[in-house]
């Protein structure tokens, strides 16, 4: 069966600071992967998605940045944090064609940013 | 182009009422529809999904919807509300049939109270 890892699940950061989280998938191969930013009280906004190794799409400007190493792998990285980056990380995957839109998702991570 | 729109922020029944969190979407294709709840502090489950076949869905924890191409409407529904119910719940809609994440739309959410 797949399975997503998310880590770290709670992150306090001072502003300016660097920024990783990781994300990896186990169970599938060649998933579409996502990283959504969810603020309090609101929805989901997409930031990056993926649909290979090294094919990054970005959904909005923003101070962060995101890499896929590996098939499997997902990276949300930042070089200096903004206290607007302060949020509910979630990573997810899903299948192409026909099954697109049935997203499955990590725990999340709660970044603080100080 | 796609939205989603959850027409209340916040819905608060009595623990054995109906449920019912409202659903509108716009879709200039065939759309799949989804429902997402969202526990405090994890991530999203899927409850249910509509792919154009029946147009009544049943999901996950005695949810359903009912997809209605005429109203555009997705509500989610629930005869008799229970204490573990209580959830931030996601209407989401996508295009079936392209690779690209950006099809998939997110509703704000509705989170569900659920009085003793």
């Amino acid at each position: 069966s797949q399975t997503i890892h998310q880590w770290p699940a709670t992150l306090v950061q001072p502003v300016g600071s660097p920024l990783s989280l990781e994300c990896t998938v186990e169970g599938t191969s060649n998933p579409n992967l996502y990283w959504y930013r969810q603020a309090a009280g609101r929805g989901l906004q997409l930031l990056f998605y993926s649909v290979g190794i090294g094919q990054i799409s970005s959904e909005v400007p923003q101070n962060l940045s995101a890499s896929r190493p590996q098939d499997r792998q997902f990276i949300l990285s930042s070089k200096k944090l903004l206290l607007s980056d302060s949020g509910f990380y979630l990573c997810a995957w899903t299948l192409g064609g026909a099954a697109l839109g049935i997203q499955y998702f990590g725990a999340g991570t709660r970044l603080s940013v100080l | 182009a796609q939205s989603v729109t959850q027409l209340d922020s916040h819905v608060s029944v009595s623990e054995g009422t109906p449920v019912l969190l409202r659903c509108n979407y716009s879709s200039s294709y065939s759309p799949s529809l989804f429902w997402y709840v969202q526990h405090p502090n994890k991530g999203l489950q899927l409850l249910l999904k509509y792919t154009s076949a029946a147009t009544l869905v049943k999901g996950i924890n005695g949810f359903e919807a009912e997809f209605k191409k005429s109203e555009t409407s997705f509500h989610l529904t629930k005869p008799s509300a229970h204490m573990s119910d209580a959830a931030e719940y996601f209407c989401v809609v996508s295009s079936t049939g392209y690779s690209s994440a950006s099809k998939i739309i997110f509703g704000s959410g509705t989170r569900l109270s659920i009085r003793p």
